[in-house]
């Protein structure tokens, strides 16, 4: 079975740039996470998104944006990037049962912003 | 608002030693997750602990939540060069349904010397 997948790997853009990343979740999981990890830091939480609604949204400047689709795939969107935006964006999906919530996360978007 | 103290921050033990990560939070939890980082890799979800003074075992790794459910631990016997990476004790946030709404702790990063 597939597990999540991100694209593109690796990403270099300039200042003032805009970006896309995209995930793909586990398949039956209709939750996507995204998370924002920069170097030496734990991941951060920046959206999540159950049933194509945003149900959670971190401390993140309104630069952030994502969405989520009818096949639960889902893109996060940074417009006018900053050198702090440099870090590992990682997606992750679960399938909720009662109380358990294991997320599994993808590999990760790594975004250099010179 | 909710988060999680880890300690210690950084851990270097010889091969063959125990080594133990504790994780302190201010408030009750309803429960806890762990996670294992890998060295240029993406959080893997170890478990998830839910009951006061519960106690799990995954072969040498022992996991174990406080009975005010205030903190857990991990706890590695005879740490194996496999066991290098950063372990994060994990919070879900409590968004009213929210699912995949994580906060982690900044976490330990162990390292094993052959």
């Amino acid at each position: 079975d597939a597990g999540v997948t991100q694209s593109p790997t690796h990403l270099i853009k300039t200042r003032g740039q805009h970006v896309t990343l995209r995930c793909s979740p586990i398949s039956g999981h209709k939750s996507v996470s995204w998370y924002q990890q920069v170097l030496g830091q734990g991941p951060q939480f920046i959206f999540q998104y159950y049933e194509k609604e945003e149900r959670g949204r971190g401390n993140f400047p309104d630069r952030f944006s994502a969405r989520q689709f009818p096949n639960y795939s889902s893109e996060l969107n940074v417009n006018a990037l900053l050198l702090g935006d440099s870090a590992l964006y990682l997606c992750a999906s679960s399938l909720r049962k009662g109380s358990y919530n294991e997320q599994f996360f993808g590999p990760g978007t790594r975004l250099t912003v010179l | 608002g909710q988060q999680v103290m880890q300690i210690p921050q950084y851990q270097h033990v010889q091969e063959g030693e125990d080594f133990t990560t504790y994780c302190n939070s201010s408030t009750t939890l309803s429960n806890i997750q762990w996670y294992k980082q890998r060295p240029g890799g993406h959080p893997v979800f170890l478990i998830q602990l839910v009951k006061s003074g519960e106690v799990k075992k995954q072969k040498r790794l022992t996991f174990q939540f406080g009975e005010a459910k205030k903190n857990s631990s991990l706890h590695i016997t005879a740490t194996q060069t496999t066991d290098v990476g950063t372990y994060f004790c994990v919070l879900e946030r409590d968004y009213g349904g929210s699912q995949g709404n994580l906060i982690f702790g900044k976490g330990t990063k162990l390292s094993v010397k052959p």
